[in-house]
């Protein structure tokens, strides 16, 4: 299978339990911000977006919250479940024209039975 | 996969050869990506386009070339000047200049023996 994700950080959570992954982002002038979910030989899935002009979004038991002091960026999954199983990473990007994201190198969840 | 498509799924290749992969979107996005995914490592830019007929250089270009004659297709040609081919190669897209989410396709892994 595809080897994306060797030797990134783990974040082992129960079934049933909060995740909570976490994103610093390199680029002040970023405005905008999008969480996705890589399951392995998979392409990445767009799960959330964010605007620099707001500092939480929710969805489907997932919730974005942006600190844009600190340069940081989270994802937040209720109730694990064992399909939540992947990488995820963010990216950003700005509105001023350019077309280029930047991505993180993401955070592999385990959801553990 | 958000009407991305990409092929092969896998790809094989000798050394010294030169090979295509294919990208599709049924999404009329103006702007096309390519990426490159090795383990542990962020996406990479290879090469952009944002209309018909014009594309520019990302942060890897070398090795690589690509077309754009049609606003569905930007396939990527992986000539044998690239040194280090074997990766994960993945096709996105997005709507348009603004910030904007981008997509992705589902990739092709690119095996060189």
């Amino acid at each position: 299978g595809e080897s994306v994700g060797l030797h990134l950080p783990t974040l082992s959570v129960q079934e049933g339990d909060n995740s909570i992954i976490n994103c610093a982002y390199s680029n002040s002038a970023s405005d905008y911000f999008i969480w996705y979910k890589q399951e392995s030989g998979k392409g990445p899935q767009f799960i959330i977006d964010i605007r620099s002009n707001m500092d939480k979004r929710q969805g489907q038991r997932v919730t974005v919250l942006l600190n844009k002091t600190v340069k940081h960026l989270s994802l937040q999954i209720a109730a694990t479940q064992p399909g939540d199983s992947a990488v995820y990473f963010c990216a950003e990007n700005m509105s001023s024209g350019t077309y280029k994201y930047i991505f993180g190198t993401g955070t592999r969840l385990k959801v553990l039975a | 996969d958000g009407g991305i498509t990409q092929s092969p799924k896998y790809l094989f290749r000798k050394e010294g050869q030169n090979v295509t992969l294919s990208c599709e979107q049924n999404l009329n996005h103006d702007a096309m990506y390519w990426y490159r995914q090795d383990p542990g490592q962020g996406l990479r830019l290879i090469y952009y386009s944002q209309i018909v007929n014009d594309f520019q250089k990302g942060d890897i270009a070398e090795g690589y070339s690509v077309s754009r004659e049609k606003k569905e297709s930007f396939p990527l040609t992986v000539t044998s000047a690239q040194k280090n081919p074997t990766a994960f190669y993945l096709c996105a897209s997005r709507r348009d200049q603004g910030a904007d989410t981008q997509y992705f396709g589902p990739g092709t892994r690119l095996t060189v023996l």
